[in-house]
């Protein structure tokens, strides 16, 4: 089993939907969770950090944290073309030591 | 802003060649990363390091190694580079604290022939 997991894609959304991203992880000590957009040929960029149980938004992005399921999400709410790019969910130990998913790359279609 | 820069966007090596990959940072992090991005696989930590001098390994250590003799820069070596070491090296950096969010560099692609 993948330390960090996250659902398979691709994913596909039409423009102005929802798109929902999962995560589920498995070492119950993570402290930080975080989710990094990487668009095609570019370095990961951070868009969302979360670090306790419950909602967390910004903008359009929100993100949700169950520890006790060891679930975190994103959802991206009126989805643009511009939002067409892979998502990283990355999970952090206590020690500062981070472990990425494979991503989901989302296409948002016009 | 955060920037953390790798020294070379594409490198074409040799087999056998020593390859060094060099990042800088400017932010004072004491925190700084090297990964490997392969289709398939993600991003794989190699090495990291939170304070000068100190380094542990990640997930794949074998066949590289990493220096950081100044806080604001970390080497990443491979002492004899293979092909099976194509591919994409991230670096990154994060400030102290709990927060750990990584700041990235834009990559170096490596080729390895």
């Amino acid at each position: 089993q993948k330390e960090v997991e996250q659902n398979s894609g691709p994913l596909s959304v039409p423009e102005g939907a929802i798109a929902s991203l999962n995560c589920t992880y498995s070492d119950r000590g993570s402290q930080s969770f975080f989710w990094y957009r990487q668009y095609s040929g570019k370095s990961p960029e951070l868009i969302m950090s979360i670090y306790s149980n419950g909602d967390k938004e910004d903008g359009r992005f929100t993100a949700q944290l169950n520890k006790a399921s060891q679930y975190v999400s994103l959802l991206i709410r009126d989805s643009q073309p511009s939002d067409s790019a892979t998502y990283l969910c990355a999970v952090t130990t206590n020690a500062g030591k981070s472990t990425f998913g494979d991503g989901t790359t989302l296409t948002v279609k016009p | 802003d955060v920037k953390v820069t790798q020294s070379s966007r594409y490198l074409v090596k040799r087999t056998g060649e020593k390859v060094f990959l060099e990042c800088v940072q400017d932010m004072d992090h004491e925190n700084m990363f090297w990964y490997r991005q392969d289709p398939g696989l993600g991003l794989r930590l190699i090495y990291f390091s939170y304070d000068v001098k100190m380094k542990e390994k990640g997930d794949i250590p074998e066949g590289y190694s990493v220096s950081r003799e100044k806080k604001e820069r970390f080497s990443l070596i491979l002492e004899s580079a293979s092909t099976n070491q194509t591919s994409m090296y991230l670096c990154a950096s994060s400030p102290p604290g709990g927060q750990n969010i990584q700041y990235f560099g834009a990559g170096t692609r490596l080729s390895v022939l």
